[in-house]
């Protein structure tokens, strides 16, 4: 199966600032998701990355805040931009897992914005 | 767009009793997962189970699409199977993301 090594996989940042997450896979995908966990809630969708085009965002998801690059097959990462403490959360990177069917996780990033 | 919607939201058990958790779908999906995240965040992928019945260790999974709902059995708990169960699906003509209900929060006492 698919395995994603996805970093740091938590820090505590000052307000204002950026933090940008990797997620690395052992194999080449179409397409990479990028989700966010706010405390106590479930998952929901930022984006998703294909290699070589602009990602697509969801409704309340804007580039200018998550930047997400693609830059190949294996690996992608997105930016929490100007974070505040409202942005702390989990945040997770997804791909399609042909091998065992269905969709494999990064372990997460925790972060916490002060 | 599509409803997920877990039961029960939380569950107390004793170790070694037996619990169901249930997955009710409002539209045709074509992939439908069950995840287990521990305390520390992970998602661990319980089971791919679009349609049938699947079974491993003390976990089976049942999912009937024609009736758009998931059940998810545990047997014999331990107090590692605390966490929140995930059930998420994918639907038929969307781009591939996952849309998640809310999940079942399994606190299991010894």
């Amino acid at each position: 199966s698919a395995v994603i090594s996805q970093k740091p996989s938590r820090d505590i940042c000052q307000r204002g600032t950026s933090l940008t997450i990797q997620c690395q896979v052992d194999s080449q995908v179409t397409m990479m998701f990028w989700y966010r966990q706010q405390p106590g809630q479930s998952l929901t969708l930022i984006a998703t990355a294909n290699q070589g085009s602009e990602a697509t965002y969801e409704s309340g998801f804007v580039i200018d805040k998550f930047p997400i690059s693609r830059p190949n097959l294996t690996f992608s990462t997105l930016t929490v931009s100007n974070m505040s403490p409202e942005d702390s959360s989990i945040y997770l990177c997804s791909v399609m897992d042909r091998d065992v069917g269905g969709y494999t996780f990064g372990s997460g990033t925790r972060l916490t914005v002060v | 767009g599509i409803q997920v919607e877990q039961s029960p939201p939380d569950l107390i058990l004793q170790e070694g009793a037996n619990s169901t958790l249930r997955c009710n779908f409002s539209d045709s999906v074509n992939n439908l997962q069950w995840f287990h995240q521990n305390p520390w965040g992970q998602l661990i992928n319980l089971f791919y189970i679009p349609s049938g019945t699947k079974q491993n260790g003390r976990l089976s999974a049942t999912t009937v699409a024609t009736e758009r709902y998931s059940l998810l059995y545990i047997s014999s708990s331990q107090t590692t199977d605390s966490g929140v169960y995930f059930c998420a699906v994918v639907m038929w003509g969307s781009q591939g993301n996952l849309i998640f209900g809310k999940g079942t929060k399994l606190s299991v006492k010894p």
